[in-house]
Formats: C-alpha cells, sequence, structure tokens
C-alpha cells in the first residue's frame, strides 16, 4: 500500500513568487492536513481538509491557501513568497475524521531566495 | 487550548544504552489522541505509537515502551538497548477530539546514539 506521497521533492523559489505543492494521500484516506516545519517555530499546522471542505486552519496568513478534490488529493498554494517561507512543508493523511493513526509524507523542502 | 512540552532538546546515550524521552501535555477536552513521531534526517515522519485517552495501558513493541499516566498528564518513550540506527529527532503530539485532526507537537527530542 503507498504511503502518502509529495511532490515535489525540493525546489527553490525567488522571493515574491508563487509555489504550489502537492499531496497525494494513502488510498482511501479522505483527510488530508498539511504542516510547515522550520528550525524557529518546531512543526506548526497549517490547515486540515475532510471530503474537499476545509476543517480546520492554523494560524497563518491568508497567503497560504489549500484545496483538496473530489479523489482526495490536496494542494496547498503560498503566493508572495518571503525568505521566512523556506521550511519543510508536511502533508499527512488519515482514513477518519478524527481519533486514528495520522500518516505522513517526507515533505517538500521549499528554499526561498 | 493544547499544548505539549518535551522538555529534553537533546538526549546523547552510547549503543546499548537505555533512553527515555519525556512528554508533557495539557488539553481541556476529555477524548484526545497522542503519537509518538521519529523523523530521521531525510524529514519524514515516522509514526511510532497512538493513544487515546480512554487508554492507558502501557505498551511494549521490541526495544520500545510507552508510559501514559492521565494523572501527570504525561505520555513518555522508552528506547531500550539504543542502537545507533535510533538517532533521531522524536515528537510527542496530541489531538482533540474536537478539533479533528489537527497536531498539536512538542518541540521535539533530537537522540544521538553514539558507537
Amino acid at each position: 500500500k503507498a504511503g502518502v506521497t509529495q511532490t515535489p521533492r525540493y525546489l527553490i523559489k525567488t522571493r515574491g513568487q508563487q509555489v504550489t505543492l502537492s499531496c497525494s494521500p494513502i488510498s482511501g484516506h479522505r483527510s488530508v492536513s498539511w504542516y510547515q516545519q522550520t528550525p524557529g517555530q518546531g512543526l506548526q499546522f497549517l490547515f486540515e481538509y475532510f471530503s474537499e471542505t476545509q476543517r480546520n486552519k492554523g494560524n497563518f496568513p491568508g497567503r497560504f491557501s489549500g484545496r483538496q478534490f473530489s479523489n482526495s488529493r490536496s494542494e496547498m498554494n503560498v503566493s508572495t513568497l518571503e525568505l521566512g517561507d523556506s521550511a519543510l512543508y508536511l502533508c499527512a493523511s488519515s482514513n477518519r475524521s478524527s481519533g486514528n493513526t495520522i500518516y505522513f509524507g517526507e515533505g517538500s523542502w521549499l528554499t526561498v531566495v | 487550548a493544547q499544548k505539549v512540552t518535551q522538555a529534553q532538546t537533546e538526549i546523547s546515550v552510547v549503543e546499548k544504552e537505555d533512553v527515555t524521552l519525556d512528554c508533557v501535555y495539557e488539553t481541556r477536552d476529555t477524548t484526545y489522541y497522542l503519537f509518538w513521531y521519529k523523523q530521521p534526517p531525510s524529514g519524514e515522519l515516522v509514526f511510532l505509537i497512538r493513544r487515546n485517552s480512554f487508554d492507558e495501558q502501557n505498551e511494549i513493541s521490541g526495544r520500545y515502551s510507552w508510559n501514559f499516566q492521565k494523572s501527570t498528564s504525561s505520555f513518555n518513550f522508552t528506547i531500550t538497548a539504543s542502537q545507533v540506527v535510533d538517532s533521531a529527532v522524536y515528537f510527542c503530539a496530541l489531538s482533540e477530539e474536537a478539533a479533528g485532526n489537527k497536531l498539536t507537537f512538542g518541540g521535539g527530542t533530537r537522540v544521538l546514539v553514539k558507537p
């Protein structure tokens, strides 16, 4: 059974550009969450989608957005990139709305220059 | 609001020593879930264990064991007879029933196992 798949794995962007990251959850999982990991702030929750609806949102500016498709695949977008957006972005999936195991992908390493 | 504290930022041991990682949590929810994840240098968070708030039974899985105590809001993790491959950052996390699958993470504990 394939795990959570994230693309791209590594990318470099310039300040002011935008970026889209993609996540394919484990087959059958309807919940997809996104996290940002930086050395200074640690692991922080961005948002969660369940059956194409955003259920929960973390404390991030509106430049961070996401969506989920009918096949449960999800994308997150960051517009007007800032140097501080350089981070590891992790996607996670679960097969229930709460209380079950949450599995993570390998992450997308974003560097903003 | 929920909070997870891992007081130890880094632990260094020699191979075959035991190492215990501390995790203390805060939540107002009566139904919640606790997790431990391992993060090797590659970045992926590897799931280790999940416990719900109604299950205080401690668990042993191979060289790993977990001690969940609601009375002290702690969910500690022990690696017995550590190996070099155990070197990684370990994260404790909490999710509340009311918050869906949102995880609140502790700051992580870096474990370095020297040969």
